[in-house]
Order: structure tokens, then C-alpha cells, then sequence
């Protein structure tokens, strides 16, 4: 059973980078298959996906948030990684990874993690 | 960006009923549509994948239908497990997109 699990700061300065982990247990990144994603959820709100990445290294970002995104992987700790810089207080939100099919499957996520809350705040 | 539109926004129902919640794409999305079912403070499960096929282990009283911009989503037969808030999300193109949500709670 593949289980995801993010971590990184719960609360976070305005204009500062927000740095979150996700780590994966029961599957191995680097098989390959599947796209690691981040979505993010406002509070009492809606999903966003954020972005996801193959295990090659290759990403995909929501335009919204291009520039200012980095999603990385390190297949050795069977790890994906979210950078989101000049936060405000707009990126308060619940973050998850998850772990997608590829498109011709339909692009679902089928596990997530349990979400962690981040909050910009000075 | 596909626009995702669902429909109705909230929805009260009664154990033992059947419901349908409709998603409507910006445009055809052929059948690259998946839907989930959230519960308050839980990650979305997913439960029918490419519009009407049945995600391992989600019960049959769940199902899908749909293709190009229609689709939508039935439960026969009201669970109380059932009450929660569900999304539909296009897998068609990145970015993926999710609609608003139907919230479904007890009539």
C-alpha cells in the first residue's frame, strides 16, 4: 500500500520561501508510471494543482504559480520536494501530495497525503 | 485552462436515496474526467477514474458516466458514510483542473 507523507513548517513569513517534502513509503519514486504532485486547498475552499514531477526530473506547473515554483525529487530517499517562493498570505492553505496516473490514465490521484496546513503569517 | 463546473453546489438528500451531481467541462475533455469524495479535515479519495470506471475497493452503489463536456456522477442508494463533499477534476491537459464541489449533506 503506497502511503505519502508531507512535512515541513506550519506557519511561514510573508515574502518567504515555503519549503514541504513529501515523503513516499510502499512504492519506489524511480519505477516510474506515476507523476508526483502537490495540491493545495484553501481554507473552506476548492482544489488547486499545483504541479507534479516525473521521476526523470520532468515537471509540469500550473501557470499561476510558475514563477514562482520548484518541484524537485530525490529518488535515493524516494522524495519529492515543493519550493514556493515570495509567499503571501494568499498561499495559506492546506498542501498535499499525491501520487497521479499518467495522462492517458486520466491524470487521477489516487493516494494523498494527509495534508499539512501551512499558514503565512508575520 | 479547462474550466470545470459542477452542479448543483449543494445538495440535501436522505439515507437510502439516489442522487446524481453533474460536471460540465469548458470543453471536451473526452472521457479524462475522475471524481472524489471529500470528508471534513480528510485528503480526497478518489472514486471513479476516466469518467466510469470504478476505483479499487469504493463501493458499486458509486458510479460514473459521461464523455466531452457532460458527465456526472451517481450514488444509489444513500449511505450516512455517504455525506461529504465531491469534486470532479479534468485529467485532459495540465493544468489539471477541479471543479467548485457539490456538498452533499443530510435532508
Amino acid at each position: 500500500q503506497v502511503q505519502l507523507q508531507e512535512s515541513g513548517p506550519g506557519l511561514v513569513k510573508p515574502s518567504q520561501t515555503l519549503s514541504l517534502t513529501c515523503t513516499v513509503s510502499g512504492g519506489s519514486i524511480s519505477s516510474g508510471g506515476y507523476y508526483w504532485s502537490w495540491i493545495r486547498q484553501h481554507p473552506g475552499k476548492g482544489l488547486e494543482w499545483i504541479g507534479y514531477i516525473y521521476y526523470s526530473g520532468s515537471t509540469y506547473y500550473n501557470p499561476s504559480l510558475k514563477s514562482r515554483i520548484t518541484i524537485s525529487v530525490d529518488t535515493s530517499k524516494n522524495q519529492f520536494s515543493l519550493k514556493l517562493s515570495s509567499l503571501t498570505a494568499a498561499d495559506t492553505a492546506v498542501y498535499y501530495c499525491a501520487r497521479a496516473t499518467p495522462p492517458s490514465s486520466s491524470s487521477a490521484f489516487g493516494y494523498w497525503g494527509q495534508g499539512t496546513l501551512v499558514t503565512v503569517s508575520s | 485552462d479547462i474550466q470545470m463546473t459542477q452542479s448543483p453546489s449543494s445538495l440535501s438528500a436522505s439515507v437510502g436515496d439516489r442522487v446524481t451531481i453533474t460536471c460540465r467541462a469548458s470543453q471536451s475533455i473526452d472521457i479524462y474526467l475522475n471524481w472524489y469524495q471529500q470528508k471534513p479535515g480528510k485528503a480526497p479519495k478518489l472514486l471513479i477514474y476516466a469518467a466510469s470506471s470504478l476505483q479499487s475497493g469504493v463501493p458499486s452503489r458509486f458510479s460514473g458516466s459521461g464523455s466531452g463536456t457532460d458527465f456526472t456522477l451517481t450514488i444509489t442508494s444513500l449511505q450516512p458514510e455517504d455525506f461529504a463533499t465531491y469534486y470532479c477534476q479534468q485529467g485532459y491537459s495540465t493544468p489539471s483542473t477541479f471543479g467548485q464541489g457539490t456538498r452533499l449533506e443530510v435532508k
